[in-house]
Order: structure tokens, then sequence, then C-alpha cells
């Protein structure tokens, strides 16, 4: 069965630390893997996209690596900032962009 | 720039209602549609997704039936919503063919 698991359900950092936020699937084919915030009672917006081919990949202070081998992906966050709360959706897609699957999110809260 | 609207943005129906919600997208051509379901604690899933006018393909058996009357237009509606039809809907769009899936601002769905 196609799944995708994420942890911590949630996280309460303090301003300024780093962060890691765990993903670990089973969805074959894979196809690639995306990260997504989504602000509480908003649509999620894409932070990062990654194929089979690449490990790596930043978008400012987010930095996400995935192992294909082990099927885990993990979004770093630096410096966090008080806007960086919300949830963080980890998302895998198979058999083409039109079926995803989507992890339950871990919710982060950035305290001052 | 692409935009994407829906509406209304929340809703408070009884049951055995009816029920219509709207998605437009606006800057981009015969792009493919999707429309998400947000339970309280629960990762998206998809309902339904398009990719062209009168094309729809339903993922989930269930209570509610999609539209594409035009191009850039997505409806969801149901005949008779249910208390388990709660939850929050979200539409995105895609360009055919590429990986992103842009999503619209969601509406909140509570049946009572």
């Amino acid at each position: 069965k196609n799944q995708v698991e994420q942890s911590p359900q949630s996280l309460i950092i303090l301003e300024g630390k780093n962060c890691t936020l765990q993903c670990n699937y089973t969805v074959s084919p894979f196809s690639n893997l995306r990260w997504y915030k989504q602000d509480t009672g908003r649509g999620p917006v894409s932070l990062t996209i990654m194929t089979f081919s690449e490990n790596t990949k930043s978008n400012g202070r987010y930095t996400a690596t995935l192992d294909a081998d082990t099927k885990q992906s993990s979004l770093h966050i630096t410096a966090s900032q008080l806007s960086d709360s919300a949830s963080y959706i980890c998302v895998v897609s198979a058999e083409g962009f039109q079926k995803l699957v989507f992890g339950t999110g871990t919710r982060l809260l950035v305290s001052p | 720039s692409q935009t994407i609207h829906q509406w209304p943005a929340t809703l408070v129906q009884p049951v055995g209602s009816p029920l219509s919600l709207e998605c437009t997208v606006e800057g981009t051509s015969n792009p493919n549609l999707y429309w998400y379901r947000q339970a309280a604690g629960r990762g998206l899933q998809l309902l339904f997704y398009s990719v062209g006018i009168g094309q729809i393909s339903s993922e989930v058996p269930q209570n509610l039936s999609a539209s594409r009357p035009q191009d850039r237009q997505f409806i969801l509606s149901s005949k008779k919503l249910l208390l388990s039809d709660s939850g929050f809907y979200l539409c995105a769009w895609s360009v055919s063919g590429y990986y992103e899936q842009y999503f619209g601002p969601g509406t909140r769905l509570t049946v009572t």
C-alpha cells in the first residue's frame, strides 16, 4: 500500500533554532517527492520538488534531502523565524503527477 | 501570472442540503484540475481530477461529484450533504505533463 509517514507529528522550537522534519514513504513506482508548507486555513505552497536522481535541494532557509534507496526524505529549516510556524507536508508522486500520496504533516510552532 | 480562486471561503450547511463549490484558474490554458479534501488531522485526499473539459476522473466513491463546464472552471457538487462531508476542500491546478501542483486558498465546509 502506498503510504507516506511523517515525524514528528508536532514540534515546538525557539526562534532562531534549526530543525529537521522526517518523511518515510512506501510509494512505488517512485516519481518525485515534494515538500509543501501549509499555513493554517490556507492552501499548501510548494517548497521543493525532487526526482529520483536528486538527493538535495534548497529553497532559501529550507533544504530537502532524499535517499531513494531507503525511501526517506528530510526537510531542514535553518535559523527558524516566527513565520515558519505552519504544517509541513511531504508528498510523493507515483505513476505520474495525477497520483499523489500525502503525508499527514508535521505541525511546527516557532516561539519567540 | 497564474492565479487560482475558490469560493466560498467558508460554508455552513445542514445535512441533506445541496452543495456547489467553485474553482477557477486564470493565466493558463488547458490546465489539469484537482479537488482535494483535508479532514482534521488527516492528509489531503484526492477526490477528482480533470485533464480537459468534460473529462472527470473520480478517485474515491462518495457523495460528491465534479464537473468541468469550461476549460478553467472546476465545480464540486453534492445533492445531499452528509456530516462526514465536513472538511477543508482544496482545488489545485497543474500544467499538463509537469510535476508542480498549485493550490487554491480552500473552502472550509461545516455540515451541521
